[in-house]
């Protein structure tokens, strides 16, 4: 079955550091995409970025970037020089196929709650 | 603006008080769904819809009702709402999810409480 795990419950970091909140995917699709989310204290939920299986290039937003490794079935995401405003809960999700089709529903972790002190 | 708008953001109710919640986007999405989202148990899909008309259960569609007659609007229906109902709930929309995997834009949530 597939499963997306966030070991990483909480972490507490203090304004100006750099954080990376893990995630660890399993599937047995060949072909398959995988997503991060934030979910800031207000409450709705933020698309951050979509990334398929065929390509491992790593990804740069602003100070968000992302490293993805298929051969540990990873997808970490890395903040650089945090601020406040990052504080969220942050959830990797995983695309899911059934048979061949695809039905839109991703496979959520359980979410890293990032808090980012001033 | 683009968004997604869910009703109501907050409801208290009481046990087999049927119940709707309300989901509407302005994107022209062709896919819509819902989710839920419970405390340890992360977000899980509870029905979606490919297009117009086609609908198809998620991961937990027990207890729960879901209608596509127009592009914009995917209400979730509770016909007699338990106390396990109790929780957040997201609608999404994205555009066709046909081809690949799309990123979903969310509502706000619904929080609802079900005595």
């Amino acid at each position: 079955a597939q499963k997306v795990t966030q070991a990483q419950t909480e972490i507490s970091v203090v304004e100006k550091e750099d954080v990376t909140l893990d995630c660890v995917y399993e599937t047995r699709d060949t072909t398959y995409y995988l997503f991060w989310y934030k979910q800031p204290p207000s409450g709705e939920l933020v698309f951050l970025i979509r990334r398929n299986s065929f390509d491992e290039q790593n990804e740069i937003s602003g100070r968000y970037s992302w490293n993805f490794q298929k051969s540990t079935s990873s997808f970490n995401f890395t903040i650089t020089a945090s601020q406040v405003v990052d504080s969220a809960v942050y959830f990797c999700a995983l695309s899911e196929l059934v048979g061949s089709s695809n039905t839109g529903k991703l496979i959520f972790g359980q979410g890293t709650t990032l808090q980012v002190k001033p | 603006e683009a968004q997604v708008t869910q009703n109501p953001r907050y409801l208290i109710t009481v046990t087999g008080k049927k119940l709707t919640v309300t989901c509407s986007q302005n994107m022209n999405h062709e896919y819509m769904s819902w989710y839920r989202q419970d405390p340890g148990l992360g977000l899980r899909q509870i029905y979606y819809s490919m297009n117009v008309e086609v609908t198809d259960k998620g991961d937990v569609p027990e207890g729960y009702k879901v209608s596509r007659k127009e592009k914009r609007n995917f209400p979730l229906i509770l016909e007699s709402p338990s106390p396990n109902q109790t929780s957040l709930y997201f609608c999404a929309s994205s555009l066709s999810q046909e081809l690949a995997p799309r990123e979903l834009f969310f509502g706000e949530g619904s929080r609802l409480t079900v005595l």
